[in-house]
Formats: structure tokens, sequence, C-alpha cells
């Protein structure tokens, strides 16, 4: 089954402590990208990649990092937690079609993160 | 900055009504537009447009892309309480970034 699996699904912690949400996607998708999603703020971009160790910053990068070793993984990590990255996490992939077009987007069932 | 502006933010209708959302953008090298179907969890995904003026449809939904005037709308016909959510525009621009408008909340009551 074509799927995008994220873990953990829920996850509480404390300020400070590093932490790594994971993603995995088994259709060969080229494109891989992290979401946070905010009540009145809608989805937003944290970080992107165009393909194994291609990565970009989205629109709200600050205090997360990626990695992409392999086509199907793309992890985030928060290195030093802080209470306002409480939020809800989704990792998407698609392929990427011609002259730069992003297809539809398989997105995982989301990590619920609070930072206490 | 790119900029994607969905309304209206919430609507509420009755069942058999048939609604109009809205999506507009600002977005350097437009490459496509997506909508999506938001329920308790993950977004699903409802449509691609990449030309101007090419309906898609599916069942009760449609939509269509004007990029003269940088907006899309998403038609659903006969509204059922299963339509209740949060749709989504996104637009793809340069460097497959892709922003994300923030969302119509739909509520059908029956």
């Amino acid at each position: 089954e074509a799927q995008v699996t994220q873990n953990p699904r829920y996850l509480i912690t404390v300020t400070g402590k590093k932490l790594t949400v994971t993603c995995s996607q088994n259709m060969n998708h080229e494109y891989m990208s992290w979401y946070r999603q905010d009540p009145g703020l809608g989805l937003r971009q944290i970080y992107y990649s165009m393909n194994v160790e291609v990565t970009d910053k989205g629109d709200v990068p600050e205090g997360y990092k990626v990695s992409r070793k392999e086509k199907r993984n793309f992890p985030l990590i928060l290195e030093s937690p802080s209470p306002n990255q409480t939020s809800l996490y989704f990792c998407a992939s698609s392929f990427t079609g011609g002259a730069g077009i992003l297809t539809e987007a398989f997105f995982g069932q989301g990590t619920r993160l609070t930072v206490v | 900055e790119d900029k994607v502006v969905q309304s209206p933010l919430s609507l509420v209708v009755h069942e058999g009504d048939t609604v109009t959302l809205n999506c507009s953008y600002e977005v350097t090298n437009f490459r496509s537009l997506l909508w999506y179907k938001q329920e308790k969890k993950a977004p699903t995904f409802l449509f691609m447009l990449t030309s101007s003026g090419i309906e898609k449809k599916s069942g009760r939904l449609s939509s269509i892309l004007d990029k003269k005037e940088l907006f899309s709308i998403l038609n659903i016909t006969a509204t059922q309480t299963g339509d209740s959510a949060i749709y989504l525009c996104a637009v793809g621009g340069s460097n497959y970034k892709l922003t994300f408008g923030k969302g119509t909340l739909l509520t059908v009551n029956p």
C-alpha cells in the first residue's frame, strides 16, 4: 500500500531535549516536505527536499533541521525544542512532474508535538 | 514572498446547497494549484490544475483555474454532511516550493 509513515504520532517532551520525528515513504517519490499546522495559520512549510542530499528552507525553518540521505526517508530534527514549536506536524511526498510541477502530495498521518 | 489567500475562512450551509470556495494567489513562477480536503487527520488530494480555463470534475466537486486573474474556485454541488471539512488550496512555485492558504472550514448541517 502506498503510504507516508510518520513516527511518533504523539510526543510530549521538555524544552531543550533533542528529538527526531521520522518520515518514510514507499512510493519512490523525489520530493518530500515537512509542514506544521497551527490554528489560524494553516499549513506552513518548514523544509523540503527535491532529491537525495538536496534540501531547501520553507517559510518557517528556524529551530528545525532535516537530512535526506536516502530517497525514502526525511527526518525532522529539533535540536533544542521550545514551547513555540508545539504544533501538529505533517510530512508529505510527491513526484515532481515536468517543468518544475509538483504533482499530488501524499501526507503522513501527522505528529502532534507538545513541548513543555 | 509567495501568498495564497482563501475565502471565506468559514462557511455554514444546509445539505443540498451549492458552495463556491475561492483561492487567490501571488506566487513567483506559478507551476500548479492543488486542492485538498482535510477532515480529522491528514489532507487528502482533490485536484491539481495547471492550465487556465480547464475544469476538473470529480462527482459533485469541480474546480477551475484562471491564470490571468490569479485565482481558482472549488465548487461543491448538492452538499452532504460528509463534505464537512477544511478545504485547502496550495500553489507550487519556483524551486518546487509549495505554499498553502489558511483553508476554508465548511460545515454542512442536515
